[in-house]
């Protein structure tokens, strides 16, 4: 198993640019989330779903989109990129939302000049 | 909204000592607790998992608690070692809602 794999490892942007930072996982979980680390402040939980075409907003999801059309993927999209938006960006998935250990990805590096 | 606290945020011991970490959080209600270990530009690597009906999980040299009445959670490192130096942070997720609520982390430095 790949576990959860994250493309592209670095980005940069200029602002105002739109892109979207692929997630996949081979595990079969139904639950998969996106969360940015900026220092001082942990992992913030961006967007999450609980099965394919299932998706809801987490505690910062504002101007990032998602969409869930299959159980493997899971991609983030920036619509129009902002300084504020530079950050490390993980996706995780677990078996189920509540119950079960979550497995990240590396991580997406993201500037946004 | 849950929150969940890490202290210290860094800590220094040499090596061989037996240290314990910590993590606090102020709702109860939670399904599980999670403990994960990264090293400076990478991913998250988990460690350990309790579920709320657990008291404490053991792998290795690594021992996790969990006191849900106090809102409290330990992870016991035994005889660390250099190798151990890295950021550590628990996570728990709440019986309501579909979330996961992370700590800020403690920065482990293990002196040789």
């Amino acid at each position: 198993n790949a576990g959860v794999t994250q493309t592209p490892k670095f980005q940069v942007l200029k602002t105002g640019q739109s892109m979207t930072l692929q997630c996949a996982q081979d595990m079969n979980h139904e639950y998969m989330s996106w969360y940015r680390q900026d220092p001082g402040m942990g992992l913030r939980l961006i967007h999450y779903s609980v099965g394919a075409g299932i998706t809801d907003q987490g505690e910062v999801p504002n101007g990032y989109n998602v969409s869930r059309s299959t159980t493997e993927d899971f991609p983030l999209r920036l619509l129009s990129a902002a300084p504020s938006q530079t950050s490390v960006y993980f996706c995780a998935s677990s078996y189920d939302r509540g119950s079960s250990e979550q497995f990240f990805g590396p991580g997406t590096r993201l500037t946004v000049l | 909204k849950q929150e969940v606290t890490q202290i210290p945020a860094a800590l220094s011991v040499p090596e061989g000592e037996n240290l314990v970490l910590n993590c606090s959080f102020t709702d109860s209600a939670i399904y599980n607790l999670q403990w994960f270990r990264q090293d400076p530009g990478k991913g998250l690597t988990s460690l350990l998992l309790i579920q709320s009906s657990q008291r404490e999980q053991t792998s290795g040299r690594l021992n996790a608690s969990l006191d849900k009445s106090s809102g409290r959670s330990t992870l016991y490192i035994a005889a660390s070692q250099p190798g151990d130096s890295a950021t550590y942070l628990c996570a728990v997720s709440k019986l309501t809602g579909n979330q996961f609520y992370f700590g800020t982390g403690t920065s482990l430095t293990v002196i040789p």
